[in-house]
């Protein structure tokens, strides 16, 4: 089956720095993905991970450690509009293309 | 590139009717769409994956005969909730698979609403 968990709810203070971690446990893994969803609107993309490191791009960063099932997404320069849920996806491996959601965590970025 | 429409945006009916949602990728083939569910405060559930001209893998626990899935071209899925119940009540999303690069575009969301 697949369990990939992350923290119900986070808030961090603008300009400052924030980490989300998740860690999952699936049957199968070909790559790790992070999403930013707004209330009532479709998850756009922030990064994928399919090797060991860091990966950055911007004021978001993301970080895989496949032997410890854990990745986190690092945000810098929080600003207001940074609100939003953060979603940890696993690409199953094996041939198949289903990308699977970790609970998500709701970022509340405060004044 | 890579957009994908989905269509109705938000929907209300009576319970025990059916909805059809449609989910039509404009700019590029996908031989491959993922139906989602999303209750309140929570994450994306994957409902089924839809191959066009085959039929839908559902995951599990999740009804076949109630949640019908179509995928009769490249480009267009559809969800059709059968007998709706306001328990059904959620947001659905739906993703096309875009074979070079291998990503995922999410279409916009239904917001489905039984009474």
């Amino acid at each position: 089956g697949q369990n990939i968990d992350q923290p119900t709810e986070m808030t961090a203070t603008e300009g400052a720095i924030v980490q989300i971690n998740c860690t999952y446990q699936t049957s199968g893994f070909n790559g790790l993905f992070w999403y930013q969803q707004h209330a009532g609107e479709a998850p756009t993309f922030l990064s994928y991970n399919v090797l060991d490191g860091l990966e950055e791009k911007g004021r978001f960063s993301s970080f895989l450690s496949r032997s410890k099932g854990y990745s986190y997404l690092l945000l810098k320069e929080l600003q207001m509009k940074d609100s939003a849920s953060y979603l940890c996806a696993v690409r199953r491996g094996g041939g198949a293309n289903n990308l699977f959601f970790g609970t998500g965590t709701r970022l509340t970025v405060i004044p | 590139g890579a957009v994908v429409s989905q269509h109705p945006s938000w929907v209300i009916c009576k319970s025990g009717t059916s909805v059809k949602i449609e989910c039509r990728s404009l700019d590029f083939q996908a031989t491959t769409m993922f139906w989602y569910r999303q209750f309140p405060k929570q994450s994306l559930m994957l409902m089924a994956t839809s191959n066009e001209g085959s039929k839908a893998t559902y995951e599990q626990g999740v009804e076949k005969d109630k949640f019908l899935i179509n995928h009769a071209s490249l480009t267009l899925s559809t969800l059709t909730v059968t007998s709706a119940h306001p328990e059904d009540s959620s947001f659905y999303i739906c993703s096309a698979l875009r074979l070079q690069g291998s990503w995922w575009t999410f279409g916009s969301g239904t917001r489905l609403t039984v009474v």
